[in-house]
């Protein structure tokens, strides 16, 4: 079964240091991999997908991901933080069957300091 | 761009009541997906429609809860009767076709007292 496991529930930086989320997948298969933004009392927005066409991915806002099978990862990064990059992020897998079933890591919230 | 509504924003409501959600997804959209976020948590499926038809409700409480898509177009979740554990965020969500990215609406969060 398809499974992601977001290592840290919280992560502190300060304004214009990178940032590091990490994520670990367990998939049977070559999966297909997300990460979404959620800031307050919104809905969820999509930074980046991988899917097997290159392993670094860039996404929006100055966010990338490295999918690295050989250690089940893909860490979200960004070299410099701002202010409006606190938000909750999740990582995620699909599950590919009948009902292409998105399945949600538990998240990881951002705190930026000024 | 467009976007995902969703109504009401906020929800509150006391327990064995009912309650109901509504969710227009983007014109021409044919999958619409519920979902349901527990505080801290990530959000969880509850049910899938694939235009007008369930594609997946496995985990979705049957003896409570209750979706529809009848015309294929906008949807409503309803919870009868409320109880306290389902205090949460419904976000709604839709994608083009099944597999391409999802869009999803700012969420109703209901308050179950």
């Amino acid at each position: 079964a398809q499974s992601v496991t977001q290592l840290d529930s919280h992560v502190s930086v300060s304004e214009g240091t990178p940032v590091l989320l990490r994520c670990n997948y367990s998939s049977s298969y070559s999966p297909s991999l997300f990460w979404y933004v959620q800031h307050p009392n919104k809905g969820l927005q999509l930074l980046l997908k991988y899917t097997s066409a290159a392993t670094l991915v860039k996404g929006i806002n100055g966010f990338e991901a490295e999918f690295k099978k050989s250690e089940t990862s893909f860490h979200l990064t960004k070299p410099s933080a701002h202010m409006s990059d606190a938000a909750e992020y999740f990582c995620v897998v699909i599950r590919m069957d009948s009902s292409y079933k998105l399945i949600f890591g538990s998240g990881t919230r951002l705190l930026v300091r000024p | 761009e467009a976007e995902v509504a969703q109504s009401p924003r906020y929800k509150i409501t006391e327990k064995s009541q009912a309650v109901a959600f509504w969710c227009d997804p983007i014109s021409g959209h044919a999958t619409l997906y519920w979902y349901r976020q527990i505080l801290g948590q990530g959000p969880e499926l509850l049910v899938q429609f694939q235009d007008e038809s369930v594609v997946d409700d496995s985990q979705l409480p049957k003896d409570r809860f209750s979706a529809e898509r009848l015309k294929g177009v906008d949807s409503t979740l309803k919870i009868q009767p409320a109880e306290l554990g389902d205090s949460a965020m419904y976000l709604c969500a839709s994608s083009l076709i099944r597999d391409s990215p999802l869009h999803f609406g700012n969420g109703t969060r209901l308050t179950v007292t």
